[in-house]
C-alpha cells in the first residue's frame, strides 16, 4: 500500500529558526512531489514541485528536495517568521495515484 | 487567471437534503480532481476526470455520491441525500496533463450537515 509520512505531525520554533520537515514514502517509483501549505480555514497553496527527475526546488526562504532512492523529501525553511505558521502537506504523485500526506502543523512563535 | 474557482464557500444543509458542490478549473487544465478533507480522515481524492471523463472513482464513499463534468470548464459534486458524517471541506484541483504539472487547488467548500 502506498504511503506518505510526514515527521513531525507539529513543531513549534522560534522565529528566526532554519527548520526542516520531513516525508518519506514507500515507493520510489513517483512521478512528482509536490508541498503544499494550508491556512486554517482556507484552501492549499502550491508551494514547490518537484518532478521526478529533478533533486530540488527554491523559492525564496523555501528549498525542497527529494531522494527517490531514500523515498524521502524534506522541505527546509529558513529564518522563519509569523507568517509561516501553517500547516504543510507533501503530496505524492505515481502513475494515477494521488497520495496526501496527513500533514505537519507548523507554529513560529513570535 | 482566476484559479481553480468552488462555490460556495460555506454551506449548511439539513440531513437528507441535497447538496450541489460546484468547481470551474483553470482554462485549459485537462484534469479535475475532488477531495474530502476532515479532521480524522486527512485529505481523500473522491474522483477525478480527464478530459471530461472519470477515470478513478474508487474514492466516492457511496452511492448517494455522485460527481459529473459536462464541459471542460464545470464539474459538479452532488451529494443525495446528505448526513451530517458528510460534513468536511471538499476541495476541486485541476491540473494539465496529469501527473507531469503539478495541482491547482480551489479554495475549498466547507459542508455543514446538520
Amino acid at each position: 500500500k502506498q504511503e506518505v509520512t510526514q515527521i513531525p505531525a507539529a513543531l513549534s520554533v522560534p522565529e528566526g529558526e532554519n527548520l526542516v520537515l520531513n516525508c518519506s514514502f514507500t515507493d520510489s517509483a513517483i512521478y512528482n512531489l509536490q508541498w503544499f501549505r494550508q491556512d486554517p480555514g482556507k484552501g492549499l497553496t502550491s508551494l514547490l514541485l518537484i518532478q521526478s527527475s529533478q533533486r530540488e526546488q527554491t523559492s525564496g526562504r523555501l528549498n525542497a528536495s527529494l531522494d527517490k532512492s531514500s523515498g524521502r523529501s524534506t522541505l527546509y525553511i529558513a529564518a522563519s517568521q509569523p507568517g509561516d505558521s501553517a500547516t504543510y502537506l507533501c503530496v505524492m504523485s505515481r502513475d494515477d495515484k494521488i497520495i496526501f500526506g496527513k500533514g505537519t502543523r507548523l507554529h513560529i512563535l513570535p | 487567471d482566476a484559479g481553480v474557482i468552488q462555490s460556495p464557500r460555506h454551506e449548511v444543509t439539513e440531513m437528507g437534503q441535497e447538496v450541489t458542490l460546484r468547481c470551474k478549473p483553470i482554462s485549459g487544465h485537462n484534469s479535475l480532481f475532488w477531495y474530502r478533507q476532515t479532521m480524522m480522515r486527512g485529505l481523500e481524492l473522491l474522483i477525478y476526470f480527464n478530459n471530461n471523463v472519470p477515470i478513478d472513482d474508487s474514492g466516492m464513499p457511496e452511492d448517494r455520491f455522485s460527481a459529473k463534468m459536462p464541459n471542460a470548464s464545470f464539474s459538479t459534486l452532488k451529494i443525495q441525500p446528505s448526513e451530517p458524517r458528510d460534513s468536511a471541506v471538499y476541495f476541486c484541483a485541476s491540473s494539465l496533463r496529469h501527473r507531469a504539472e503539478g495541482y491547482t487547488f480551489g479554495s475549498g467548500t466547507r459542508l455543514t450537515v446538520v
